[in-house]
This record gives structure tokens, sequence and C-alpha cells, in this order.
């Protein structure tokens, strides 16, 4: 099976913008996690959606946001960039409906704000 | 509050040395954890993975240990490589079990 997808994997906004990240989960996952990933931060939880709904979220403004769609795919916004959103932004899938199962990681999208 | 930390934040061995890596966890309630590899550039990438009913499991050249009573989880490398050279997280899945708290990594330097 392909793995977990992102686009684009790299990006370069200035503050003020919006911005919009792109995910493609394992075929038959459901289960699609964001996580934000900082020097200082470490990996921090953002949200989580599972058949088009938000399940959990993490403690991030409201300018961050996701969906996903009918067929899995999920995206996440960030509204009214700022410095401290420079990060790389990983998405996470995983196939149970229960939660607590493996989540397996793309690559990541690295988003740099000027 | 629900956290998961890591002892060392850099650890280096020599090639064909058995590498250790060390978690402590603070939510009793947590009942799955996974070890997590990072290469740079990448997304981590699953090692392996503990339910609370074990105390151990055995991977392909890996162990973890986990030990409930002082909330303690343990990733054994045993030979290792010049490639196993990453960040190395271990997480837990929060209460709802919808999330994963990860803890600050460990830095594995591995030398030839």
């Amino acid at each position: 099976k392909a793995g977990v997808t992102q686009t684009p994997r790299y990006l370069i906004k200035t503050r003020g913008q919006q911005v919009t990240l792109s995910c493609s989960p394992i075929s038959g996952h459901r289960s699609v996690s964001w996580y934000q990933q900082t020097p200082g931060q470490g990996l921090q939880f953002l949200f989580e959606y599972f058949s088009e709904t938000q399940r959990n979220k993490g403690n991030f403004p409201g300018r961050f946001s996701g969906r996903q769609f009918s067929n899995s795919r999920s995206e996440m916004n960030v509204s009214t960039l700022e410095l401290g959103d420079s990060a790389l932004y990983l998405c996470a899938s995983s196939s149970l409906e229960g939660g607590g199962e493996t989540q397996y990681f793309g690559p990541g999208t690295r988003l740099l704000v000027l | 509050g629900e956290s998961v930390g890591l002892h060392l934040p850099t650890l280096s061995v020599q090639e064909g040395d058995n590498s250790i890596i060390n978690c402590a966890y603070s939510n009793s309630a947590s009942d799955y954890f996974i070890w997590y590899k990072q290469e740079s550039g990448k997304g981590p990438q699953f090692i392996i993975d503990i339910r609370s009913n074990m105390d151990k499991r055995q991977g392909q050249r890996v162990t973890v240990l986990l030990n409930k009573t002082v909330k303690h989880l343990s990733l054994q490398i045993a030979a290792t490589q010049p490639g196993d050279s990453a960040v190395y997280f271990c997480a837990e899945t929060n209460q709802a079990g919808t999330a994963l708290i990860f803890g600050k990594g460990t830095t594995l330097s591995v030398s030839s």
C-alpha cells in the first residue's frame, strides 16, 4: 500500500496570509490526525478526524482548522499566519475506529512564515 | 496533566553496541505506547508498540519494556547500526485514544 502523502512538501508564506495543507491517508484508513513539530515544542497534536467528524482537538488557537472529506483525505488551514507558525506539519492516519491504534505518518509539509 | 518525557536528549554509541533509550510517562491511565524513529527530513516512522497489559514486546532487533509501577518505557536496540542514527520518540495515547502525546525525543548517534 502507498503510505501517507502530504502536499505541498515545502511552503513559504508571509505573515497575515493563510495556508491550506493536504493529506491523503493510507488506503482504507479512516482516521487522520495532524501534528505540529517545532524544535522548541516538539510534536504537538492539532486535531483528529474520523468519517468527516472532528473527534479530538489539541490546544491550538482557532486560526488552525481542518476538515476531512468523504474519501478520508484531509486538509488543514491556518489563517492569519504568524512567524511562530513556522514548523513541520505532519499528518498521520490509522485504521481503526476506536482510537488507540498505530498512527502512520507522512513526510510532512515544512512551512516557513516570513 | 498528561505528558511523556525522555530521560536523555542525546545518546552516542559505537556500532555493534546495544542501545537503550528511556522514557517516563505521567498518565497512569494511558494504555497504548509507541516508539517512533525520525530521520532528518522525514516523518516519524513506526518502530514498535506495546499495550498496558504487556510488560515486554520484541521486534526485529528492538525490544520495548513497559514498567507500569514506575511509569517507565524503554526501547532497546540490539547490535546498533549507523542506519539507526535518528531521533527516537516515545508516545502514548491520551485518554480519548485519538491523539498521541509525544516526548521530546532522544537523538541517537552511532559511530562506526
